[in-house]
């Protein structure tokens, strides 16, 4: 069974910490995304990377970084947490021409105290 | 950059009978792309339409796309508790970088 995997469901930091989002997908997609879901917004692009060490901004990329080391994995870093990223985090992979659409992992809502 | 605009934001129906949500975009496509949500958890795709097709069918889902007026429409006939869940439409407008809108809620009564 593919799928993509994010390494927490719930999470919960403090204001000013280094936070990394973990999402790793067994599909051998070239492309990852990560998204963020917020009541009323839809979902919004924050980054997302089309080959290993490649990475290009979305809708929304201040505040956060990624890196793509390997092409199964791709991290999510918020240099210094604050209350507004409080959200719903979304990583999602496709192969290069969006063959069966993305597919999403089950998120990690995200709570800076 | 919202490209997608779903059509009525909440829908709540009975089992049994049909539900219908509609999606506008903006710009031009080359497909669109229905996902399904359940509560607290990540989307799933559902369906996707090329932008030379008009109509496309997968189990009870119907899918139609008129690029003329920019619209596409999900139907799910007989519908499912199961069912439950937010719909959302997505467009390619941006080569391989899918544009979400905001969703339609839909509840079904058993």
């Amino acid at each position: 069974d593919v799928k993509v995997t994010q390494s927490s469901r719930y999470l919960v930091k403090r204001t000013g910490e280094k936070v990394f989002l973990e999402c790793v997908q067994d599909m051998d997609h070239e492309n990852m995304f990560w998204y963020r879901q917020d009541p009323g917004l839809g979902l919004r692009l924050i980054y997302f990377s089309y080959d290993v060490k490649m990475k290009e901004k979305g809708d929304i990329p201040e505040g956060y970084s990624v890196s793509r080391e390997k092409k199964e994995r791709f991290s999510l870093i918020l240099e210094s947490a604050s209350t507004n990223q409080t959200s719903m985090y979304l990583c999602a992979s496709s192969s290069a021409w969006l063959v069966g659409g993305y597919t999403f992992g089950s998120g990690t809502r995200l709570t800076v105290v | 950059s919202q490209q997608g605009e779903e059509d009525p934001q909440a829908l709540s129906i009975q089992e049994g009978e049909n539900a219908t949500m509609n999606c506008s975009y903006k710009t031009s496509i080359n497909n669109l792309q229905w996902y399904r949500q359940n509560s607290g958890r990540g989307l799933v795709h559902l369906i996707l339409i090329r932008s030379n097709e008009r109509e496309k069918h997968s189990g009870r889902l119907r899918v139609t796309l008129d690029t003329s007026k920019k619209s596409s429409s999900l139907l799910i006939t007989a519908s499912r508790a199961a069912d439950t869940a937010s719909y959302f439409c997505a467009t390619d407008a941006y080569g391989n970088k899918l544009v979400f809108g905001a969703g339609t809620i839909l509840r079904v009564k058993s």
